[in-house]
C-alpha cells in the first residue's frame, strides 16, 4: 500500500533563512506521481507541483525548489530566502498509476518568524 | 468559474443526528474525493468516485456513506454522527487521469456535540 511520511511535524525558521521540508514515500508501483500542496492560515489547499516517477529532474520555481530522488524514495521541498507569507502547512502526496487514490502525508507546519 | 463548491461551510450537530455534505464541481471532472483533516493527522481519504454511479472506500470510510448520482456532484453522508467525526471535510476533484492534481473546495467544518 502506498504511504507518505513527513517526519517534520513543525518547523520554525527566521525570515530569509532557507528551509527544507522532507517527504519520504513508499510504493510498489513503478509508475507514480508525487505532489506538494500548501495550506496557508486561511485554510484553502493550493497545488504547488506534480512530478512523475520517470522524471527525476529537480525543479525550481522562483524561491521554491524540489529534489526528487528515487534511490531514497524522497521528494523534498526547499524554500530559499523564506518569507513570512510562506508560513503554512505543507502536504506531500502520492498517487500510483494503478490506483485512483491520492494519499497525503500528515503535513509539516512551517512558521517563518519575522 | 466556481471550481469546487462545498455546502454547508459550517455545521454543528448533536450526536446521533444525520447530515449530508454536498460537493459540486463545474470543471467536468470525472474523479471526486472526500477527505477529512484533523490536527496532526493530515488529510485522510474517506471515499472517492471515478465516475457517475461509482464509489469506492478510502482510508477511513467507516461511519460515512457517499453517492455520485450526477457527474458534477458528490455527496457525503453521516447517518448517525459521532463526536469522533468532528473535523474539517474537504472535497476535491480531478480529470480522468491519475496524473492530474486535485482541485479542492474550501472545506466544511463539522462539529458533533
Amino acid at each position: 500500500a502506498q504511504k507518505v511520511t513527513q517526519a517534520q511535524t513543525e518547523i520554525s525558521v527566521v525570515e530569509k533563512e532557507d528551509v527544507t521540508l522532507d517527504c519520504v514515500y513508499e510504493t510498489r508501483d513503478t509508475t507514480y506521481y508525487l505532489f506538494w500542496y500548501k495550506q496557508p492560515p486561511s485554510g484553502e489547499l493550493v497545488f504547488l507541483i506534480r512530478r512523475n516517477s520517470f522524471d527525476e529532474q529537480n525543479e525550481i520555481s522562483g524561491r521554491y525548489s524540489w529534489n526528487f530522488q528515487k534511490s531514497t524514495s524522497s521528494f523534498n521541498f526547499t524554500i530559499t530566502a523564506s518569507q513570512v507569507v510562506d508560513s503554512a502547512v505543507y502536504f506531500c502526496a502520492l498517487s500510483e498509476a494503478r490506483d485512483d487514490k491520492i494519499i497525503f502525508g500528515k503535513g509539516t507546519r512551517l512558521h517563518i518568524l519575522p | 468559474n466556481a471550481g469546487v463548491t462545498q455546502t454547508p461551510k459550517f455545521r454543528v450537530l448533536k450526536t446521533g443526528q444525520s447530515m449530508t455534505l454536498l460537493c459540486a464541481q463545474d470543471m467536468n471532472h470525472e474523479y471526486m474525493y472526500w477527505y477529512r483533516q484533523d490536527p496532526g493527522m493530515g488529510l485522510r481519504l474517506i471515499h472517492y468516485s471515478v465516475g457517475e454511479g461509482t464509489t469506492a472506500k478510502g482510508e477511513v470510510p467507516d461511519g460515512y456513506n457517499v453517492s455520485r448520482l450526477k457527474k458534477q456532484n458528490f455527496l457525503l453522508g453521516l447517518e448517525s454522527a459521532a463526536p469522533s467525526q468532528t473535523s474539517v471535510y474537504f472535497c476535491a476533484s480531478r480529470f480522468r487521469t491519475n496524473t492530474g492534481e486535485l482541485f479542492f473546495g474550501e472545506g466544511s467544518r463539522l462539529t458533533v456535540l
